[in-house]
Parts: structure tokens; sequence; C-alpha cells
């Protein structure tokens, strides 16, 4: 199973939005509304930011959010701020009964 | 609170075993798919293995044969045998619990356990 491509770097000024794509094949992405996003700060445990697709758990601003289209997913952050600098990866379920994460992109707040 | 806490992590030959444990406690563990995910310092995760709460085990192909993930509802705790290491499965070990519900995500992260496969 190949990890789902996600661009290596996005980078925005604060109050910009940006959006990570997450891009894998009708297998995993495609095949199932089973997409989550996770935000890691340096030396820190990954947090799920995005669960099944869209949905955000209770904790997580709402200038976060998540769509997918066939086999792309998105991860937006709107008025992106300072402490949204980390690294996210998305994931997903796969017709093999497995997962498979994204390459990973690190977010920059300029 | 649901709390996780990974431990057994070490320095280890390769060709060596080793096992890690995953502590739970905040929520009912025997009801939880429960999963192990893996991070080579400074590189992305990997999907290691699942242990649904109905019973089925999963495994990624790279650890498959060698790895096998067991859990004990009695004690709240989950496990990972490791055989057979590599170099490669050289990592940051995490114990993440499924969502509970319908869904396919991990909603709670230990802080890892470092694996070091070296000679």
């Amino acid at each position: 199973q190949s990890a789902l491509t996600q661009p290596a770097s996005v980078s925005g000024s604060p109050g910009q939005s940006i959006t990570i794509s997450c891009t894998g094949t009708s297998s995993d992405v495609g095949g199932y509304n089973y997409v989550s996003w996770y935000q890691q700060h340096p030396d820190k445990a990954p947090r799920l930011m995005i669960y099944d697709v869209s949905d955000r758990p209770s904790g997580v601003p709402d200038r976060f959010s998540g769509s997918k289209s066939g086999n792309t997913a998105s991860l937006t952050i709107s008025g992106l701020q300072a402490e949204d600098e980390a690294d996210y990866y998305c994931s997903s379920y796969t017709s093999s009964s497995t997962f498979v994460f994204g390459t990973g992109t690190k977010v920059t707040v300029l | 609170e649901v709390q996780l806490v990974e431990s057994g992590g070490g320095l280890v030959q390769p060709g060596g075993s080793l096992r890690l444990s995953c502590a739970a406690s905040g929520f009912t563990f025997s009801g939880y798919d429960m999963h192990w995910v893996r991070q080579p310092t400074g590189k992305g995760l990997e999907w290691v293995s699942t242990f649904r709460s109905a019973g089925d085990t999963f495994y990624s192909g790279s650890v498959k044969g060698r790895f096998t993930i067991s859990r004990e509802n009695a004690k709240s705790s989950l496990y990972l045998q490791m055989n057979s290491l590599r170099a490669g499965d050289t990592a940051v070990y995490y114990c993440a619990r499924g969502d509970g519900g319908s869904g396919e995500d991990f909603d709670s992260w230990g802080q890892g356990t470092l694996v070091t496969v070296s000679s």
C-alpha cells in the first residue's frame, strides 16, 4: 500500500487560508468516507483534527475544515494562526481493511 | 480523561525481539478498536497494526509475519510483540484508540515509545 500523496510544504500569512491536498486511489480515499487529518507539533504525538472527511472532534477550532472530491481529500485552515504551524497528515481506511497515511505536509506561518 | 501510556521500547540488535505495552485508562477499553502506528525519526506516520474490539487483527505488509498484536481487556492493555527486528523498524511507536463508533480514525494517542534496532 503506497502512502497517500501530500505536498511537502504549504505556507501562508496569519489570517490567510491554506489548503492541503491528499491524493489516493479508488481503493482508499475515493472508496470510503473515512479520511481523517492529524496535526503534529515537533516532538509531540499526533492530534485528530478531522474525521470522516469533514467532521471536527470537540475542541478543534472551526477554522479547520475538510472535504473530498474523487480520490483527493483536502484540509483547509482558514484564518491561519501562529499555533497552526505544524506537520499535517491525512489518513484513509483501505479496501484491504488496513490504513494508509499521507506523506505529510509542513505548514509554515510566515 | 483518555490516557494511553506506551512502554517497552529500547535498543535491540537486528534479529532480536521486543514487546511493547500500552496501558489505557479513562474509557471502556474492551469497546474500542486499538492500533499501533510508528514514526521513524524525522519521517512520516506509518500504520502498523489493528486489533478490533470484535477480535479481528490486521497488519501492514512490512510487519506481517514478524509482529503480533494482542490485547488484554481485563487489564485495559494492548501489546505488540516484535520479532526478527530490522533496522527499518527503528521508530517511535504510538498506541492509538479507534473512534469507538462507525468511523475509522485514531482519536487519542499515547506519547510514544522509541524502538532502536542497531548493532
